[in-house]
């Protein structure tokens, strides 16, 4: 069965970088995208950009261009998404998703990791 | 970006009767390929948000058939013939014609 399995909880300083990892299994990673999408405590959902596990390809949001990177790593079925430059309204639950090549349907959902960003 | 916008229900919703949550966006969603690529998910309390309904009105793997998308262009409806208490939560509706944006979430309660 589908899964993905991301790390655990970050806290961080303001101004720091975090990197959080979604292991993916049950299919064949190279054949979807992932998408990262945050929800701040009490808050409602925010897309925070997608790559292709196929060709490295990604889009971003204009509100987080240039902060985040995401990446893959095939012979782990790993992506990845560094969040730098953190500031106190990063905090927030991330979520990776993956994406049907062509499709936007956000079909299968990680556990989601908490990121806490406090001095 | 395109906005999605969501009212809230009207007050809880009664065991086993139906509830109907709408969705509208502030352009059409018609994409250049012809499909319309808006999705409703759920959130359960404590949990990730879950894939119901993708491309206006088809159900996701193992969603109750009680579920049921509807809508065009602009407006959009998630209905749930009759409510059963694992339905509690906050549905989403997301589009990704353009870069995707989510409604800002309809929470169902039980009477």
């Amino acid at each position: 069965q589908v899964q993905l399995v991301q790390s655990g909880g970050e806290v961080k300083n303001p101004g720091a970088s975090v990197k959080v990892s979604c292991k993916a299994s049950g299919y064949t990673f190279t054949s979807y995208g992932i998408s990262w999408v945050r929800q701040a405590p009490g808050q409602g959902l925010e897309w925070m950009g997608w790559i292709s596990a196929k060709n490295g390809n990604t889009k971003f949001p204009q509100k987080v261009q240039g902060r985040v990177t995401l990446t893959t790593d095939t012979s782990t079925s790993t992506a990845y998404m560094e969040l730098r430059s953190l500031r106190s309204d990063d905090t927030a639950v991330y979520y990776c998703a993956r994406v049907a090549a062509g499709s936007w349907d956000f079909d299968y959902w990680g556990q989601g990791t908490l990121v806490t960003v406090s001095s | 970006d395109i906005v999605m916008t969501q009212t809230p229900l009207p007050s809880p919703v009664t065991l086993g009767q139906p509830a109907s949550i709408s969705c509208r966006s502030s352009q059409s969603l018609v994409h250049s390929d012809g499909n319309t690529y808006l999705s409703w998910l759920q959130q359960r309390p404590g949990q990730p948000p879950r894939l119901l309904i993708y491309k206006i009105s088809n159900r996701f793997s193992g969603v109750p058939d009680r579920f049921s998308g509807s809508g065009a262009g602009t407006d959009f409806t998630l209905k749930i013939s009759r409510v059963e208490a694992e339905d509690v939560g906050v549905y989403y509706c997301m589009q990704a014609t353009e870069f995707p944006t989510f409604g800002g979430g309809t929470k169902v309660e039980i009477k």
